[in-house]
């Protein structure tokens, strides 16, 4: 089955300790995404890739990074997680862009 | 740069009713536009998508967009409204590849209700 996947779904954390939430597709896409969705504000994208080793900065990429070793991941990294880093992330892939967006299930992520 | 204004945050309408979301943009170049459905506590789905062929675009579930470029618009409607129809609807913008930048941008959403 095509999909994108995401772990943790839920994560619960404290500020400082590094993370990861790791995101994989199955589908062979080139271009991958994630965002942070938060009440009102919609999705900002984050950071995204057009292909391995090829990453870009979105809207809102402080205190995030990624990285793109192979075709199927694309991790995203908190070095020092801090509570205004509390919100929903989705990651997203695409055959190339502009077009249609694949969604991960999401991960709810608490910093406490 | 471009950005998208979705021009109400929350619109209800009685099931059988037309619906109407209005989607404003802003790109220095020829835009693709999109339409996302998120439904409580689920991923995003797309509804639609404009590339530059035809300018009414036809989506799933009875939706669907024009895009007029001398308004700037590219507002969603769907001619009847179904209780399985309430859910959060984003529009997107990216400007074409060659604009030296492949971010998307979301609009803030609007929330669909639907009164039986």
């Amino acid at each position: 089955e095509a999909q994108v996947t995401q772990n943790p779904r839920y994560l619960i954390t404290v500020t400082g300790k590094k993370l990861t939430v790791t995101c994989s597709q199955n589908m062979n896409h080139e271009y991958m995404s994630w965002y942070r969705q938060d009440p009102g504000l919609g999705l900002r994208q984050i950071y995204y890739s057009m292909n391995v080793e090829v990453t870009d900065k979105g809207d809102v990429p402080e205190g995030y990074k990624v990285s793109r070793k192979e075709k199927r991941n694309f991790p995203l990294i908190l070095e020092s997680p801090s509570p205004n880093q509390t919100s929903l992330y989705f990651c997203a892939s695409s055959p190339r862009t502009p077009d249609t967006q694949y969604f991960g299930p999401g991960t709810r992520l608490t910093v406490l | 740069a471009q950005s998208v204004t979705q021009l109400d945050s929350h619109v209800s309408v009685s099931e059988g009713t037309p619906v109407l979301l209005r989607c404003n943009y802003s790109s220095s170049y020829s835009p693709s536009l999109f339409w996302y459905v998120q439904h409580p506590n689920k991923g995003l789905q797309l509804l639609l998508k404009y590339t530059s062929a035809a300018t009414l675009v036809k989506g799933i579930n009875g939706f669907e967009a024009e895009f007029k470029k001398s308004e700037t618009s590219f507002h969603l409607t769907k001619p009847s409204a179904h209780m399985s129809d309430a859910a959060e609807y984003f529009c997107v913008v990216s400007d074409l590849p060659g604009a030296g930048s492949y971010q998307l941008t979301f609009g803030k959403g609007t929330k669909l209700s639907v009164i039986p």
